[in-house]
């Protein structure tokens, strides 16, 4: 069964600089997509980056990357020069194409400081 | 706005009670399918509907049930609710079978249960 970890409850960044937000999977599907979602304080779901399991190349979206690491399951989001408006509790999702269904983390707390 | 509407956005409602959830998925999308997110539980996927039929089934309890009808909007019942199905019911849709690229998040219906 897929499973995904968030290990970092609670994460702390100045306004400007760049956090890393952890995120660990496990799948035995060859084949499988890994998302990242924001949730603010109002409680909408927001996407934010993809990453598929054959993709070469680590997603980018404007301040957002996802340092994709295969061989350690591993998929952290990057958010580069940090804003206020980035306080919000961020999701990493998985889903195997095998699949329809996305399994979510516990999720992490970001919250940025003036 | 990702183009997936919920109604009612709040529901406040006592043990025992019945209630439905309402979504109507983006313009299009044929797959709609169905979270629940609780304190306790997390993120939890339900059911999926696929152009009217169940595609995948979650999670869900036996006093829930869903439909999605022939306009592709889909409906979630809870029946003999109870304290701890009080939650953040948010539907999703896509375009495809599986969203092998995302899935397109309603902003929720929050339900309480007294």
């Amino acid at each position: 069964a897929q499973k995904i970890t968030q290990t970092q409850p609670g994460m702390f960044v100045q306004e400007k600089e760049a956090v890393t937000l952890d995120c660990t999977y496990d799948t035995s599907d060859p084949s499988y997509g890994l998302f990242w979602y924001k949730q603010p304080s109002s409680g909408e779901m927001i996407f934010l980056i993809y990453q598929g399991s054959y993709d070469q190349q680590n997603a980018t979206e404007g301040r957002y990357s996802l340092n994709f690491q295969k061989a350690r399951k591993s998929a952290n989001l990057v958010i580069s020069a940090s804003q206020l408006g980035d306080s919000a509790m961020y999701f990493c999702a998985m889903i195997e194409t095998s699949g329809s269904r996305l399994t979510f983390g516990e999720g992490t707390q970001l919250t940025v400081n003036p | 706005d990702s183009g997936v509407t919920q109604t009612p956005k709040h529901l406040i409602t006592a043990t025992g009670q019945r209630v439905t959830l309402r979504c109507s998925p983006r313009s299009g999308d044929l797959s709609v399918y169905w979270y629940q997110q609780s304190l306790d539980q997390g993120l939890q996927f339900l059911i999926q509907y696929y152009n009217g039929e169940e595609r995948a089934k979650g999670n869900i309890l036996e006093r829930f049930s869903a439909q999605q009808f022939p306009d592709l909007h889909s409906e979630l019942n809870l029946s003999s609710l109870e304290l701890g199905d009080s939650a953040l019911y948010f539907c999703a849709s896509s375009p495809w079978t599986i969203p092998v690229y995302e899935q397109y998040f309603g902003p929720g219906t929050r339900l309480t249960v007294t």
